[in-house]
C-alpha cells in the first residue's frame, strides 16, 4: 500500500524565517513520481513541482527548493525568506503503479498548515 | 489557456436530493481524476478515467455516487440521494497519461442540509 506521511500538522513562522516541510513516503514500487501542492486560503489546489523516483537531483526555484532522499523515502520542501503570501496547506503527494498498470493514483498526505506571520 | 473548469462552484441542496458535479477537464489531457476533501479523511481519490474509461472507481463510497465521462471533454459526478455526510470540497483534475502532473479545478463546495 501506498502511504505520505507528514508529521506536520501546523507550522508558524515569522517573515523571512526559512521553513522546511517534511514528506515521508512509502511504496513497494521502484517507479513511482512525487508531488507538492499548494492549497491557499482561497481554496484552489496548486501544483508545484514533481519529482520521479529515478531523478534524485534536488532543484531550486527561486526561494524554493526540493530535497529528495530516496535512502530514507523523504522528499522535503523549503521555503526560503519566507513571505506572508506564502501561508497555505502543503500537501505533499505520491504517485505510483500499486501493482498495476497506471500510475494515475495519487496518495496524499495529510497537509502541513503554514502560518507566515509578518 | 484555460485551467480545469468545474462547475457548480458552490451547491447547497437538501439531503435526499440529487447532486450532479460537472467537469471539464483541460484539452489534449486524456486522464480525468474525482477528489474529495473533508477534514475528517483529506484528499481522496473517487474514480479516475483514461481515455474516458474507468479505470478505477475503488473510492467511490457507495453506490450512490456515481461517474460519467461521455466524451473527453466532459465528465459528472452525481449523488443520488445526496446524505449530509457528503458534505465536502470535490476536486476535479486532468493530466496527460498517468504519471504525469495533475492539475486540479477550483473545486465544488458541497453542503448537504
Amino acid at each position: 500500500a501506498q502511504k505520505v506521511t507528514q508529521a506536520q500538522t501546523e507550522i508558524s513562522v515569522v517573515e523571512k524565517e526559512d521553513v522546511t516541510l517534511d514528506c515521508v513516503y512509502e511504496t513497494r514500487d521502484t517507479t513511482y513520481y512525487l508531488f507538492w501542492y499548494k492549497q491557499p486560503p482561497s481554496g484552489e489546489l496548486v501544483f508545484l513541482i514533481r519529482r520521479n523516483s529515478f531523478d534524485e537531483q534536488n532543484e531550486i526555484s527561486g526561494r524554493y527548493s526540493w530535497n529528495f532522499q530516496k535512502s530514507t523515502s523523504s522528499f522535503n520542501f523549503t521555503i526560503t525568506a519566507s513571505q506572508v503570501v506564502d501561508s497555505a496547506v502543503y500537501f505533499c503527494a505520491l504517485g505510483a503503479n500499486a501493482g498495476g498498470t497506471s500510475y494515475g493514483k495519487l496518495t496524499f498526505g495529510q497537509g502541513t498548515i503554514l502560518t507566515v506571520h509578518p | 489557456d484555460a485551467g480545469v473548469i468545474q462547475s457548480p462552484r458552490h451547491e447547497v441542496t437538501e439531503m435526499g436530493q440529487e447532486v450532479t458535479l460537472r467537469c471539464k477537464p483541460i484539452s489534449g489531457h486524456n486522464s480525468l481524476f474525482w477528489y474529495r476533501q473533508t477534514m475528517m479523511r483529506g484528499l481522496e481519490l473517487l474514480i479516475y478515467f483514461n481515455n474516458n474509461v474507468p479505470i478505477d472507481d475503488s473510492g467511490m463510497p457507495e453506490d450512490r455516487f456515481s461517474a460519467k465521462m461521455p466524451n473527453a471533454s466532459f465528465s459528472t459526478l452525481k449523488i443520488q440521494p445526496s446524505e449530509p455526510r457528503d458534505s465536502a470540497v470535490y476536486f476535479c483534475a486532468s493530466s496527460l497519461p498517468s504519471g504525469e502532473t495533475q492539475y486540479f479545478g477550483p473545486g465544488t463546495r458541497l453542503l448537504v442540509l
